[in-house]
């Protein structure tokens, strides 16, 4: 079974912050949390991961509460392209690093 | 960097023909790769686990003599969906970590399969 939960859907106007929330209650101490998303009928797309800290890249900020029991993915300014479906994924820390896909969060950015 | 290609992108087959689908990572060795399974407004559903020159590990309820997985080169893993039925028909996507790709083990995944059986 999945480790993550995530509400179904989210809108978001355009140029607005978009704040996908995430809760992996169950996390191990050692269990890095990593985000994708997909667009319609193609692979997921790496966006960001974090263990203890938060982080920043080009596409988002990532937000791990002390506890690690849930997380927040920003995208600072959404824009149509980033309508997609997110999935937060928490990785198994040794052996064969498998990800088991929760539902995901589709995200509608609207004009 | 870390570029994941499958081929071919779209298949449609007769039932009970048997189909095979590649996964190539470009420019790294993958030396795990996995392949999922995704039905219409579902998520993505692990199938199987391949490491180069061993056998895979197929997660439960996955039938290993009707997905054959084939990981013979740190760079092509295959499956091949023998006797295909309707019920098959999904959109198949593989992934790949290893060396060269990344130093946190993430997955790359392709651009997916869509396999129709009529």
């Amino acid at each position: 079974d999945a480790k993550t939960t995530q509400p179904p859907s989210m809108d978001c106007a355009e140029g607005r912050a978009a704040n996908l929330p995430c809760n992996h209650s169950t996390i191990s101490g050692n269990e890095y949390v990593y985000w994708y998303r997909q667009i319609h009928s193609q692979g997921p797309q790496y966006i960001i991961h974090g263990l203890k800290n938060n982080e920043t890249n080009e596409m988002a900020s990532l937000i791990i509460t002390e506890d690690r029991k849930s997380s927040t993915l920003i995208l600072p300014h959404a824009t149509l392209r980033d309508t997609a479906v997110y999935y937060c994924i928490v990785r198994q820390p040794s052996g064969t690093y498998k990800y088991i896909f929760g539902t995901g969060t589709r995200l509608k950015v609207l004009a | 960097g870390a570029v994941v290609s499958q081929h071919p992108s779209r298949v449609i087959c007769k039932s009970g023909t048997s189909v095979k689908i590649e996964c190539r990572s470009l420019d790294f060795q993958a030396t795990t790769m996995f392949w999922y399974r995704q039905f219409p407004k579902q998520s993505l559903m692990l199938m199987a686990t391949s490491n180069e020159g061993s056998k895979a590990t197929y997660e439960q309820g996955v039938e290993k003599d009707k997905f054959l997985i084939n990981h013979a080169s740190l760079t092509l893993s295959t499956l091949t969906v023998t006797s295909a039925h309707p019920e098959d028909s999904s959109f198949y996507i593989c992934s790949a970590r290893g060396q060269g790709a990344s130093s946190y083990n993430e997955q790359f995944f392709g651009p997916g399969t869509r396999l129709t059986v009529l």
